[in-house]
């Protein structure tokens, strides 16, 4: 089946920094989505990307959706306590009737103050 | 709105116990799903429903069972817990098949 490598599986950075992460998937993706889960609590949705080469930014973050399909990636500049969490990928191929997501296994963001 | 709302929010099972999720969605989706989140796992689609009266198997489907009865709630059984059944379990919902919203979650306990 469909599997998503997401990298860096964890990260610890210092507050101000800016952060990059990446999916990597076999296959090709009609959609990727960005989720962040705080500690306790379900994913939310940070931003949503449809098309190939598609540059989306929500505040300090910014994804994009690359133009081989198989790829996505997520930045998050000048970092601050609260973007603690752990990030999680998505992707949606094409065909799949009732929005399958595949999910990435998750990067692990620690911001030291 | 509420969005997506999930009762109980913590249950301990003894094995072989019952017990039924309740997930709720305030925001007239058509689609909604039940995942589990175990450590390293990521996030595992159980089952799914694209409407009312409609439910489909996911890619973990064995041991448990849902419903839809009414477009706004989707309940997850499970007939004879077991240990292996021990995890993080959410409801999701989309309008379409597109973004999906996840509720608070459910911490599943079985010894």
């Amino acid at each position: 089946g469909q599997q998503l490598n997401q990298s860096p599986q964890s990260m610890f950075i210092q507050e101000g920094e800016d952060v990059s992460m990446n999916c990597t998937s076999s296959s090709i993706f009609n959609t990727w989505l960005w989720y962040k889960q705080d500690p306790g609590e379900g994913p939310v949705l940070l931003i949503a990307l449809y098309k190939a080469g598609e540059l989306t930014s929500n505040g300090r973050l910014t994804a994009q959706f690359g133009i081989t399909r198989k790829d996505s990636f997520l930045n998050i500049s000048a970092s601050i306590p609260s973007d603690v969490g752990i990030y999680f990928c998505a992707g949606r191929a094409g065909g799949t009737s009732y929005g399958k997501l595949t999910f990435g296994q998750g990067t692990i963001l620690t911001v030291h103050p | 709105n509420a969005g997506v709302t999930q009762t109980p929010k913590f249950r301990v099972l003894k094995t072989g116990q019952s017990m039924t999720l309740l997930c709720a969605q305030d925001m007239n989706h058509e689609y909604m799903y039940w995942y589990r989140q175990d450590p390293g796992m990521g996030l595992r689609l159980i089952h799914y429903s694209v409407g009312e009266g409609t439910t489909a198997k996911g890619e973990v489907p064995d041991g448990y069972n849902v419903s839809r009865l009414k477009k706004q709630n989707f309940l997850l059984g499970l007939e004879s817990a077991a240990p292996s059944q021990t995890s993080v379990y959410f409801c999701a919902s989309s309008l379409q098949a597109y973004e999906q919203y996840f509720g608070p979650g459910t911490r599943l306990t079985v010894t």
